[in-house]
């Protein structure tokens, strides 16, 4: 199975603020890489697909990158609805998989 | 509007059987893999089960192989979770997602809750 694990699992930060996000895969993933929002008490939402292409409907604020076992997850200039919990999610094989979740907190 | 309507959740005592459903409207259903992914209470999010357009491949988490079935009614536009042999540890949120890889629309979800 492909583990992925993400960091930092909880990150404080103000409005306005940049924050990433990494995601490292156990193994080396070729595209298949998703980034999801969930806040609470809802169903997440889908961010980003295929490592970088933003999701229709989302904010250009939210950008992605990488390859092979590395990630990021960028939010240039956080907004009050950006707190939230973020996943990744590898999607090369089965069983697909996600990261432990990175918890975005106001400061 | 694409929607994703799970029921079927609900209290059940270890050992036992519930049979999820999902309900799908405003997009073709039948031209897309759907899913099943499960969030245990204040945890993460975890993949359940991945079914081909046609139902002719099923995909399962390890932990649910043998137990859980996902099957899928085109004609009805609906996707079904038969879970047996529950554990606590089955305890969870159950979403009805679309697609195989990434999941753009997602249900709002069916709670499971396994207890005595």
């Amino acid at each position: 199975d492909i583990q992925m694990t993400q960091s930092p699992s909880s990150v404080s930060a103000s409005v306005g603020d940049r924050v990433t996000i990494t995601c490292r895969a156990s193994q080396g993933i070729t595209t298949w890489l998703a980034w999801y929002q969930q806040k609470p008490g809802k169903a997440p939402e889908l961010l980003i697909y295929a490592v970088s292409s933003l999701q229709s409907g989302v904010p250009s604020r939210f950008s992605a990158s990488g390859s092979g076992t590395d990630f990021t997850l960028t939010i240039s200039s956080l907004q009050p609805e950006d707190f939230a919990t973020y996943y990744c999610q590898q999607a090369d094989r089965f069983p697909r998989t996600f990261g432990q979740g990175t918890n975005v907190e106001i400061k | 509007e694409m929607q994703l309507v799970e029921s079927g959740g609900g209290l059940v005592q270890p050992g036992g059987t519930l049979r999820l459903s999902c309900a799908a409207s405003g997009f073709t259903f039948g031209s897309y893999w759907m899913s099943w992914v499960r969030q245990a209470p204040g945890k993460g999010l975890e993949w359940v089960a991945t079914i081909k357009e046609d139902g002719s491949e099923k995909y399962y988490v390890d932990s649910v192989k043998g137990r859980f079935t996902i099957s899928r009614d085109n004609a009805k536009n609906s996707l079904y979770l038969q879970m047996n042999s529950l554990r606590a540890e089955d305890t969870a949120v159950y979403y009805c997602v679309r697609g195989g890889r990434s999941w753009g629309v997602w249900g709002k979800g069916t709670t499971v809750t396994v207890s005595s």
